[in-house]
């Protein structure tokens, strides 16, 4: 049984960095294939991919927030760290983290991690 | 990026089919993945490459893709089913998209 959690803070304040760590089982970041994404809700509002870290460290980020993020693995501690720069108040949100699936040229996340709301606001 | 549309909401009474749909630029040459998002819940998914269902989700799901539209359908609209619905795709330009949501509504 694969599972998620995202841990950090649950209020930082504008201009200041966050850090949010997804702790996972049931899987390992060493299997080829394996890859593990963040994504992003603010309150009432749709889904917004963020980043995804794959098995071989390959990384990709959102266009629009590339300069911001950055995503690392710990494959002995079965965790994955994003961090974003510069937070804004727009930039309040639940956070989430999801175990990648892929097929023929496909990939999405399934399952995904409870959640985690950040609040940016001095 | 990739524009993924999807109306915001859809009605539907108990017992009826609802469709959901999620627009985008030749879309049916891409995989299409959906999700279930219940209030205060993390999303859920239901249905990937296009027509899949994980295990554990019913038959009632479905899901099919072609020229510019992808729909996830649900059969026999049960209350439980009210909750936002997300399309999503990946490609090697965009890498990973999200559609608006679909709020559908049991009546």
């Amino acid at each position: 049984q694969i599972t998620l959690k995202e841990t950090g803070p649950t209020l930082v304040k504008p201009t200041q960095t966050l850090t949010l760590t997804c702790t996972f089982s049931g899987f390992s970041l060493r299997t080829g294939g394996v890859g593990v994404g963040w994504i992003r809700q603010p309150p009432g509002k749709a889904l917004e991919w963020l980043a995804v870290i794959y098995w071989d460290d390959d990384k990709r980020y959102s266009p629009s927030l590339t300069r911001r993020l950055t995503i690392t693995k710990d494959t002995s501690k079965n965790q994955v760290v994003l961090t974003m720069t510069n937070m804004d108040p727009v930039d309040t949100a639940t956070y989430y983290c999801a175990h990648r699936r892929y097929g023929d040229y496909s990939g999405w996340f399934d399952p995904w991690g409870q959640g985690t709301l950040v609040t940016v606001s001095s | 990026s990739y524009v993924l549309t999807q109306s915001p909401s859809v009605s539907v009474a108990p017992g009826q089919t609802a469709r959901i749909t999620c627009g985008g630029d030749n879309i049916g040459s891409k995989s299409v993945h959906w999700y279930q998002q219940k209030p205060g819940q993390a999303p859920v998914l239901v249905v990937f490459d296009d027509s899949d269902r994980p295990s554990g989700i019913p038959e009632r799901f479905s899901g099919s893709n072609s020229g510019n539209t992808a729909t996830l359908t649900i059969s026999r609209v049960e209350a439980g089913d009210e909750a936002d619905y997300y399309c999503q795709v990946w490609d090697s330009s965009s890498d990973y998209s999200f559609g608006g949501g679909t709020k559908l509504t049991v009546l």
